[in-house]
Formats: C-alpha cells, sequence, structure tokens
C-alpha cells in the first residue's frame, strides 16, 4: 500500500480564516513533506520533515505552520492567507531521505 | 546547477504512437531520477525512476532512457492511448538530502 491520504479535498478560506489540512500516511515512512503547486507548474517544496522534526523549511512565510504530532500525522495551519497562497496542496512521504516520494491527491485551496 | 530542464512544454501524439519526453541536468551529483505522471486535480503518481548505474528501464508501456555522459534522461510511452493523457515531470535528487528537483513538466495529449 502506497497511500497518503489528504483532507479536506477542497477549502476555501477568507484572507482572516484560521484552517488546517491534515495529511496522513501508514507505510512506515520516516519523511514527510508540504508542497505546493500552482497551475501548470511543477510542486514547489515548502517543508520536509524527517524522523518528525522539521529538516527544512523553504523560507516560507510565517503565515504557513507545520506540525508533525506523529511519524504517521503531517498538518499544515493556516492563517491569514493571501490570495495569492490558492493553490493545490500536496503531501508527500518517503522511507526516508533516500528514494521514492509518494503524493497524497492534494487539498485545493481557495483564499477569498 | 540544481535545474532540471524538461522538454517539450507540451506534446500531441495519436493513439498508438510514441511520446517522447527529454530532461537534461547540470549537477553530476544526482543519483536519482523518478518520472512521476499526473492527471488534473490529483497528485503526482511515480510511474518509473532509474539510478545512474543502468542506461535503461523498461515497465510496460513506459521505458527510461538514460545518458551519464550527456547528462540527459527521457521517457518513452510505447502504443501511447487516450488514457495517458497527463502531465508528465521529471525530476531528479541525491540521496540523503529530501529535495527533489522537478522538470518543468510536459502535457501530453494523446489523440484517438
Amino acid at each position: 500500500d502506497t497511500e497518503v491520504t489528504q483532507t479536506p479535498k477542497h477549502l476555501v478560506m477568507g484572507m482572516t480564516n484560521k484552517k488546517s489540512l491534515k495529511c496522513e500516511q501508514h507505510m512506515g515512512h520516516r519523511a514527510m513533506y508540504w508542497y505546493k503547486q500552482k497551475a501548470k507548474k511543477p510542486p514547489e517544496l515548502m517543508f520536509v520533515y524527517s524522523y518528525e522534526k522539521l529538516s527544512i523549511n523553504e523560507s516560507v512565510p510565517s503565515r504557513f505552520s507545520p506540525e508533525c504530532p506523529n511519524s504517521s500525522l503531517l498538518n499544515l495551519h493556516l492563517h491569514a492567507l493571501q490570495p495569492e497562497d490558492s493553490a493545490l496542496y500536496l503531501c508527500a512521504s518517503s522511507q526516508d531521505r533516500v528514494g521514492t516520494q509518494y503524493f497524497g491527491p492534494g487539498t485545493r485551496l481557495l483564499v477569498l | 546547477q540544481q535545474q532540471v530542464k524538461q522538454s517539450p512544454q507540451s506534446l500531441i501524439v495519436q493513439k498508438g504512437g510514441i511520446s517522447i519526453i527529454n530532461c537534461a541536468y547540470e549537477n553530476t551529483a544526482f543519483d536519482y531520477f523518478p518520472w512521476y505522471q499526473q492527471f488534473p486535480g490529483k497528485g503526482p503518481a511515480l510511474l518509473i525512476a532509474i539510478r545512474p548505474d543502468v542506461s535503461e528501464k523498461k515497465e510496460g508501456r513506459f521505458t527510461i532512457s538514460f545518458n551519464k555522459s550527456a547528462k540527459q534522461f527521457s521517457l518513452h510511452i510505447m502504443d501511447s492511448q487516450p488514457g495517458d493523457s497527463a502531465t508528465y515531470f521529471c525530476a531528479a535528487s541525491i540521496s540523503n538530502t529530501d529535495k527533489l528537483i522537478f522538470g518543468t513538466g510536459t502535457r501530453l495529449q494523446v489523440f484517438p
């Protein structure tokens, strides 16, 4: 099973809202990732957690706040977002820092 | 030097034809080269991957050709089908790093 699940599938939020995206994997993978993807562009790396510790933050604005409660779960907390933050947010996981990244279906976010 | 250049940007192929997508890189430290297939509104799915000690890898109708000296690799889709219509991303990474460097993507359309 190479499934990464993400909830919700779609999210519409105002610029003053606080919301969270959730990602889950049960493959025993030790690395988890958040990506942002704009239309017709490749995914852009935002954050990497390795063994539940934040290992990479790609200079993402503080209105995005990641959290890794345990090895199977990854959250992305959103606050005071801007309309340009509207995108497909993808979660991925990999066995460790080597090898294949498996992506979830994404959350389509619209910021009004 | 961290870039992966991908071409063409879009590709139209008739059913039964061969689809060829090319990628090139500069960083000789890259040692893992996956290809991802992405349908609209979905997350990228791993299609096939290769390491530089192999010049070719085939899985069903999909073949990766790898030219280490030229620092190029390509995806061949044999007997292309309308169901193959999707965006394809090549990528490259270095073992023990968390970053997957994506190409810019190729939108493939296969017409009956």
